[in-house]
């Protein structure tokens, strides 16, 4: 049975700090992975989505990088600022295209001024 | 786009009541799933559909819970009789099926709070 796990569950660093929120998976038999960012009282809002054959996906100051065999994905955010408070949800898709995603628990970031 | 569209955005009810939470996906999409998001669990997955039929709905936890989809552009989730345990946040999501993947697109849920 396929487990995600991110650490830390919360983190505060000082703006303007690069960071880096990892995620781990317990099967390499993948057909994605995506980041995802939850603001309080909100849904989910997909970040960045990496296909199994990639091994990483940028956008802004957003990097996410996928390593298969080790099961671990990583989020970078660079300059981070206090607008990009919220929580960073990993999600795994499946061996098939079909839409499933099993979520980790969460990373909880506060930025602060 | 409108998004995916929820009703209730809240609703507080009595241990026993029957539960409705709606949905509609975003035009064009032809999957559709519906979450359950709990401080406990994290999120979970409790069934989702491709072109209007149930495909998976392992994750539904008891008979009490039932969904349906009768048309590509509304959804259901009914809870039946509504417990305590079951409050939660229920997200919707949609996306269209390719070959390669898609995004998944969610809604920004039903808050339910059973008393």
């Amino acid at each position: 049975k396929q487990e995600v796990t991110q650490i830390p569950a919360a983190l505060s660093v000082p703006e303007g700090e690069n960071l880096v929120l990892n995620c781990s998976f317990t099967d390499s038999a993948i057909y994605n992975l995506q980041w995802f960012r939850q603001d309080p009282g909100k849904g989910l809002t997909s970040l960045l989505l990496i296909q199994s054959s990639q091994r990483e996906q940028t956008s802004g100051r957003l990097n996410a990088s996928l390593d298969k065999s080790s099961g671990r994905s990583t989020l970078y955010i660079a300059a981070s600022q206090p607008g990009d408070s919220a929580t960073y949800l990993c999600a795994v898709g499946p061996s098939s295209n079909t839409g499933k995603l099993i979520f980790g628990q969460g990373t909880t970031l506060q930025v602060k001024p | 786009d409108a998004g995916v569209i929820q009703s209730p955005r809240h609703e507080v009810t009595e241990m026993g009541q029957e539960v409705t939470l709606r949905c509609k996906p975003i035009s064009g999409h032809n999957s559709l799933f519906w979450y359950r998001q709990t401080m406990m669990r994290g999120l979970e997955l409790l069934i989702y559909f491709n072109n209007n039929v149930p495909i998976d709905d392992s994750g539904m936890p008891e008979d009490r819970f039932s969904a349906k989809m009768p048309n590509a552009s509304f959804s259901t989730l009914k809870i039946q009789p509504s417990e305590p345990r079951d409050s939660a946040v229920y997200f919707c999501a949609s996306r269209y099926i390719q070959v390669t993947g898609n995004t998944i697109y969610f809604g920004e849920g039903s808050w339910l709070t059973v008393v």
